[in-house]
């Protein structure tokens, strides 16, 4: 069963707009959230975190909301950048830490 | 440079041989995971450990996988009779247990295949 759900494989973003990744979990135990950023041939970069005691973390131009009843989280990159261009993992935690199958992320001149 | 180190990066075997990986966390750091990726696919859990316990193995991993931090520092994951299945990216990863939740933090991975 997969706990951490990435329903959209790709996205497409103009550069400049705004880029929404979303991610949806089953179990209510994880209390904790991240996303990872992944080029080819490289392991996954941490990027961005929340505790469930939160419902919003911003850094620079990534900013996570987390809606625990909905039991949904959500990345937004603002202004979206070429080198946005990758694969992004929604990642939870009970301890250890599960993640989603991921989202490719083409950001469009 | 202070990463999480994989080694080796990549490793090539026959069906049936023995292989071992080797991961050297961040220094200060006391929790290690591995985690399998096949193309398309998020990281898959394997196990973790805090310090050398070994703290959760996944109950999909076959008992043909293994996976030993002895002294708290270094780990190896070994997989003994290798299937055409098991070729896949493996990940390590560490991260500092000094709050609730802390991220983890991954190293290059090794690229195996099983031929």
């Amino acid at each position: 069963d997969q706990q951490v759900k990435q329903n959209s494989p790709s996205l497409s973003v103009q550069e400049g707009r705004i880029s929404i990744l979303n991610c949806d979990y089953t179990n209510s135990m994880f209390d904790y959230f991240l996303w990872y950023k992944k080029y080819p041939a490289e392991g996954p970069t941490f990027l961005i975190s929340i505790s469930s005691i939160k419902d919003k973390n911003e850094d620079g131009r990534f900013t996570v909301f987390l809606n625990k009843s909905a039991k949904h989280l959500s990345l937004h990159i603002v202004p979206s950048q070429p080198g946005d261009s990758a694969v992004y993992f929604c990642a939870a935690s009970d301890d250890k830490i599960i993640f989603g199958k991921g989202t490719r992320l083409h950001i469009l001149p | 440079d202070t990463g999480v180190s994989q080694n080796p990066r990549h490793k090539i075997t026959k069906r049936g041989q023995n292989v071992t990986f080797r991961c050297d966390p961040i220094s200060e750091h006391n929790r290690l995971y591995w985690y399998r990726q096949t193309l398309g696919q998020g990281p898959e859990f394997l196990t973790y450990f805090q310090n050398e316990a070994q703290l959760e193995k996944s109950r999909l991993l076959s008992d043909r996988f293994s996976a030993e931090r002895p002294k708290g520092s270094f780990s190896t994951l070994e997989i003994q009779r290798t299937e055409q299945g098991d070729s896949a990216m493996y990940l390590c990863a560490s991260g500092p247990t000094t709050g609730l939740n802390t991220e983890a933090f991954f190293g290059q991975g090794t690229r195996l295949t099983v031929v």
